[in-house]
């Protein structure tokens, strides 16, 4: 089966500029993620979908981050404006709702550098 | 909330020997443990999972670990390392009450001398 899909693979803008990050998940995966992965560090839940709605975004700072999910499959998230601290890979994560599956794939990530 | 904590940020180990990753993790219920390896440039790879039964779980690339709930533990292990091993591995917690989110450690990132 083909895997997550992001583009692009690398992004360079500077502060202030807006970004935004494109993923399609596995045919079928009902639930999708957006994790955060700063150099060094473990990756960080920014946002979680259900389907088209919202789970968790309790870690995403909605003040210059948004995502959506519009039809239920793929999904866009976006920075405006960036900051420097938001240099990191973005990686998206689709899974089957069934929690004994667990089947978590995770893409290749899109990697921002911020100057 | 759910925790998880690598102490080992830096591993180097001989090609051949063998490999042990810690990971602590803190979850008032039973957890959902999980180790992904990720290599430079490359998404996270699921090399195990651990939701009940057998707490001895095999993984892939000759990986295993074992949950110990006394310790609040989930290490991974290898017998025998290859060159290819080098990469950095993630021990991750999850909770179908916590909306099966993955809560990842830190990270140990693991070198191995020829």
């Amino acid at each position: 089966e083909a895997g997550v899909a992001q583009s692009p693979r690398y992004k360079i803008i500077e502060k202030r500029q807006s970004v935004a990050f494109w993923c399609n998940p596995i045919s079928g995966h009902a639930t999708l993620y957006w994790y955060q992965q700063i150099l060094g560090q473990g990756p960080k839940l920014l946002i979680q979908f259900q389907n088209n709605g919202v789970v968790d975004d309790s870690q995403l700072p909605k003040d210059r981050f948004s995502a959506e999910r519009l039809k239920g499959v793929d999904s866009t998230l976006k920075i405006q404006p960036a900051k420097l601290e938001d240099s990191a890979v973005y990686l998206c994560a689709s899974s089957l709702a069934l929690p004994t599956n667990y089947g978590y794939t995770f893409g290749s990530g899109t990697r921002l550098t911020v100057v | 909330a759910q925790s998880v904590t690598q102490p080992d940020i830096h591993i180097t180990v001989s090609e051949g020997a063998s490999l042990e990753l810690r990971c602590n993790y803190s979850y008032g219920a039973t957890p959902y443990l999980f180790w992904y390896v990720q290599s430079p440039g490359q998404g996270l790879q699921l090399l195990l999972k651990y939701f009940s039964g057998d707490t001895l779980v095999q993984g892939i690339k000759g990986f295993e670990a074992e949950f110990k709930r006394s310790q609040s533990s989930f290490n991974l292990r290898k017998p025998s390392v290859h060159w290819s091993d080098a990469a950095e591995y993630f021990c991750a917690v999850g909770a179908r009450a916590a909306g099966n989110k993955l809560t990842f450690g830190g990270g140990t990132r693991v070198l191995v001398k020829p």
